[in-house]
């Protein structure tokens, strides 16, 4: 197992285009998390899933913004009519629920709205 | 709203010295974690604590979580230049509804000069 894997760790967009992340999660985590961050800040919550199920959305996440972890193994992040305030890295993460719920993260997608 | 205070969120520290990263935390919470994070890299996980009174070690590394005073503390032992990172703490609260996310710190720079 490889760890969370983020496609593609760059993008380079203009405002006002749409642009689709990807994340795989480790294999067996029942649960996938999104996060994003800027620069000199700790990561925010966005939204997460249990299996394909998405139970909770920050207010952070706005009507621009939808995730979907379709058959509960990979999730896709889109977000449309890009803005410059979107550019921030995009993180993604995955656990098993249980006990200690430690969340694994992938590299992140860096997004750059010009 | 739960709030997650980090200090100092600069440090500058000489190798072989101690130092003490300090996390606040503003409502009741289920687990505690540590992430290093590096330089254009995503979060790695250091340590969780589960209960009051929990402390972990690793290396030159110990934390440790007090629930009653909602106060965590990351202990550095004889630093080295190695642990040159940023460290974020991060609370897991238990959303009613559902499930649990993390919220984290603004982070702690670390910087260990020779």
């Amino acid at each position: 197992d490889t760890g969370v894997s983020q496609n593609p760790r760059h993008k380079i967009t203009k405002r006002g285009q749409n642009v689709t992340f990807r994340c795989d999660p480790i294999s067996e985590h029942n649960r996938l998390y999104w996060y994003r961050q800027t620069l000199g800040q700790g990561p925010e919550f966005l939204t997460y899933f249990q299996n394909e199920a998405q139970l909770e959305k920050s207010r952070l996440l706005s009507d621009r913004f939808s995730a979907e972890r379709p058959k509960g193994s990979f999730s896709t992040l889109e977000i449309q009519r890009t803005e410059q305030g979107d550019s921030a890295m995009y993180l993604c993460a995955s656990t098993f629920y249980g006990t200690a719920n430690i969340q694994y993260f992938g590299a992140g997608t860096r997004l750059s709205v010009l | 709203e739960l709030k997650v205070e980090q200090n100092p969120l600069f440090l500058s520290m000489q190798e072989g010295k101690n130092y003490t990263i300090y996390c606040n935390y503003s409502t009741t919470s289920d687990r505690l974690y540590w992430y290093r994070q590096d330089p254009g890299k995503s979060l790695e996980s250091l340590f969780v604590l589960l209960s009051n009174g929990a402390v972990k070690q690793e290396g030159r590394l110990m934390a440790s979580l007090d629930t009653k005073a909602r106060l965590s503390t990351l202990h550095i032992t004889a630093a080295v230049h190695d642990l040159s990172a940023t460290y974020f703490c991060a609370v897991d609260r238990r959303v009613e509804t559902s499930g649990s996310r993390l919220t984290f710190g603004e982070g702690t720079q670390l910087t260990v000069n020779p």
